[in-house]
């Protein structure tokens, strides 16, 4: 049963635009989420959390929105750019009790076109 | 520089032949993961480990050991390699189980013939 999914496995936005990834979640024991970026040949490199104690984090153009009542979260880049081109991964883990890591997603492949 | 370093970053081996991936971090972390990414299924756990000596199964533990007898070292095993675990492995560490994320390696490409 895949706990965090990413229904969308690619989009296109164009340079300039908003870009927006959506993940949702079925566990309820989560309680902090990441996003990670991956490039190919690299390994994925954090891009920014939120904890459910809150329902909005921002780091300069990227948001990321938590609605826990809907177990839905999204990552906004704004104004997308070429360099944001990548894999995105949704991230999930709870903090308290037992010692499991982070549950990804599929993943996002971001495609900002010119 | 702050980093987690895999070795090899490329292997191609036959099924059946012993081999280790080497997972080394510089950071002084107590927590490592080992994850396969494998297309249509994203990241999955492979294993993990709190602290030295101190391991535990993730999601596809099958095929697979670790060890974890110095802190900054985490060698994936696998004793007789088999064609279902050619894949992309990576090497994780942080401070704690959430923290602000894992530091990942660069990732090893493993093809099993």
């Amino acid at each position: 049963d895949q706990q965090v999914k990413q229904n969308s496995p690619s989009l296109s936005v164009q340079e300039g635009r908003i870009s927006i990834l959506n993940c949702d979640y079925t566990n309820s024991m989560f309680d902090y989420f990441l996003w990670y970026k991956k490039y190919p040949a690299e390994g994925p490199t954090f891009l920014i959390s939120i904890s459910s104690i809150k329902d909005k984090n921002e780091d300069g153009r990227f948001t990321v929105f938590l609605n826990k009542s809907a177990k839905h979260l999204s990552l906004h880049i704004v104004p997308s750019q070429p360099g944001d081109s990548a894999v995105y991964f949704c991230a999930a883990t709870y903090s308290g009790g037992g010692a499991d890591g982070l549950t990804f997603g599929k993943g996002t492949h971001l495609i900002i076109q010119p | 520089e702050a980093q987690v370093t895999q070795n090899p970053r490329y292997l191609i081996t036959v099924t059946g032949k012993k081999l280790t991936v080497t997972c080394s971090q510089n950071m002084n972390h107590e927590y490592m993961s080992w994850y396969r990414q494998d297309p249509g299924l994203g990241l999955r756990q492979i294993y993990y480990s709190m602290n030295v000596e101190v391991t535990d199964k993730g999601d596809v533990p099958e095929g697979y050991k670790v060890s974890r007898k110095e802190k900054r070292n985490f060698p994936l095993i696998l004793e007789s390699p088999s064609p279902n675990q050619t894949s992309l492995y990576f090497c994780a560490s942080s401070t704690r189980r959430t923290g602000n994320g894992y530091t990942f390696g660069s990732g090893t490409r493993l093809t099993v013939v």
